[in-house]
């Protein structure tokens, strides 16, 4: 159980497009999901923390124009990369917990979605 | 601060020796800590977590890791390597933000295991 899924795996798009990458959770509802950035041979970057039905928590540093995040439902979080640049090129990986109860909830997190802006 | 440190880049072992990978932790209060591993353009795979009881904390693939409070340690160990345990592994600990928790990553190491 706990299986986070991202589409798409990989995209390559041009300069100046926006691209959308999707986090589902498949068998478990998703209070809050969370959204990171990695650059190679680099640890995670929280980009955002996303419960579901309100805004999005942005980490200090993200431009929440750039990066728009949806969490419409208990079950699929969105990220939009708008404008797309270069440097904007890295791997995305989201993560959610599980409304289980207690005090802990465990981050279970998805394959990861690698982008490259031409 | 709330911080991960892991203070080496990367770790060489030979196949079948014991390794170690080093984590230390800054955090108020108890600290809810992790290992994680990760290989080429995939995704985190959990390994194991401490939140409470039991130092020595016991996890997948043949993995421990032991919660030193008085260090505020949490290496993660393994008896004997093996070639496919050759990957990047990072230590989180749970952390209060502006939203609520998440998890602060420590840099990561990279576990290299000859054969």
């Amino acid at each position: 159980g706990a299986v986070v899924s991202q589409h798409p795996s990989w995209v390559i798009c041009k300069s100046g497009t926006s691209v959308k990458i999707e986090c589902r959770s498949l068998d478990f509802q998703a209070t809050t999901m969370f959204w990171y950035r990695q650059f190679p041979k680099q640890s995670l970057m929280l980009m955002a923390t996303s419960n579901e039905g309100s805004k999005a928590t942005y980490e200090q540093g993200v431009e929440k124009d750039k990066f728009l995040i949806n969490h419409a439902s208990l079950t699929l979080s969105t990220l939009t990369v708008t404008s797309a640049h270069p440097e904007d090129s890295s791997f995305y990986i989201c993560s959610a917990t599980s409304l289980r109860g207690g005090s802990y909830n465990e981050q279970f997190f998805g394959p990861g979605t690698r982008l490259t802006v031409l | 601060a709330q911080s991960v440190a892991q203070p080496e880049d990367q770790v060489n072992v030979a196949e079948g020796n014991p390794l170690t990978v080093k984590c230390t932790y800054s955090v108020s209060g108890n600290p809810y800590l992790f290992w994680y591993v990760q290989y080429p353009n995939r995704g985190l795979q959990f390994l194991l977590k401490y939140i409470t009881g039991d130092n020595l904390v016991k996890g997948s693939y043949g993995f421990e890791a032991e919660f030193n409070k008085s260090q505020t340690s949490f290496h993660l160990k393994k008896p004997s390597a093996l070639v496919s345990d050759s990957a990047l592994y990072f230590c989180a600990v749970r952390a209060l933000n502006q939203a609520g928790t998440a998890l602060i990553f420590g840099k990561g190491t990279t576990l290299s295991v000859s054969s």
